[in-house]
């Protein structure tokens, strides 16, 4: 399956303070990315899709100017989290697009965010 | 709307016995299920999924089992083992502008003890 790297795998920070996240597909191109979050002891919940050269799409709820996401390349997504407050303390998690019909994603390790 | 649920919060299994972890859903556009496996503060981890044309895929210690009519699938992990423990999630997802999107069960906390 594909290989996922996620970077950094933990973040605490002051209120107020942007944040930003990486996701890089090591081993093959990814024109689509998602984004999903993950609160304590909750389901894991998508948030966007992350696409190669055009904007990402996000889910209903989810504030685009909050949580911005870059797909600038066919191996590496970033989703920032503007002005982050202790509201968005969360696990954040991301995955890359089956290659090609029914075929499984797979996770980076993900990237627990504490915000002060 | 919950579209993937896992009604069982957890299950505790006895080395070598069978776990069996269920999920339903709801959406009958939902073409392809997938189990994760999970642990903190970790991403999930793929395990095995099935399309909606058959009726069951086993891969080693592990076989997925869909009814479609019931809109229902189970997990079976034989024989099961210590380091089988984790949080399972179920995930469903459809094809056309959903093509992707992972819609994920609440997860079922498996501990197996020795």
């Amino acid at each position: 399956g594909a290989v996922v790297s996620q970077h950094p795998s933990r973040v605490i920070c002051k209120s107020g303070t942007s944040v930003k996240i990486e996701c890089r597909s090591l081993d093959f191109q990814a024109t689509t990315m998602f984004w999903y979050r993950q609160f304590p002891k909750q389901s894991l919940m998508l948030m966007a899709t992350s696409n190669e050269g055009s904007k990402a799409t996000y889910e209903q709820g989810v504030e685009k100017d909050k949580f911005l996401i870059n797909h600038a390349s066919l191996t590496l997504s970033t989703l920032t989290v503007t002005s982050a407050h202790p509201e968005d303390s969360s696990f954040y998690i991301c995955s890359v697009g089956p290659r090609a019909g029914y075929q499984p994603q797979h996770f980076g390790d993900g990237t627990r965010l504490s915000i002060l | 709307d919950q579209q993937v649920k896992q009604n069982s919060p957890s299950l505790s299994v006895q080395e070598g016995r069978i776990s069996i972890l269920n999920c339903d859903y709801t959406n009958s556009m939902f073409d392809y299920f997938l189990w994760y496996k999970k642990y903190p503060a970790e991403g999930p981890t793929f395990l095995i999924s099935i399309s909606s044309i058959k009726d069951k895929n086993e891969d080693g210690r592990f076989t997925v089992f869909l009814n479609k009519s019931a809109k229902h699938l189970s997990l079976h992990i034989v024989p099961s083992q210590p380091g089988d423990s984790a949080v399972y999630f179920c995930a469903a997802t459809a094809g056309g502008t959903s093509y992707g999107k992972l819609t994920f069960g609440q997860g079922t906390i498996l501990t197996v003890h020795p």
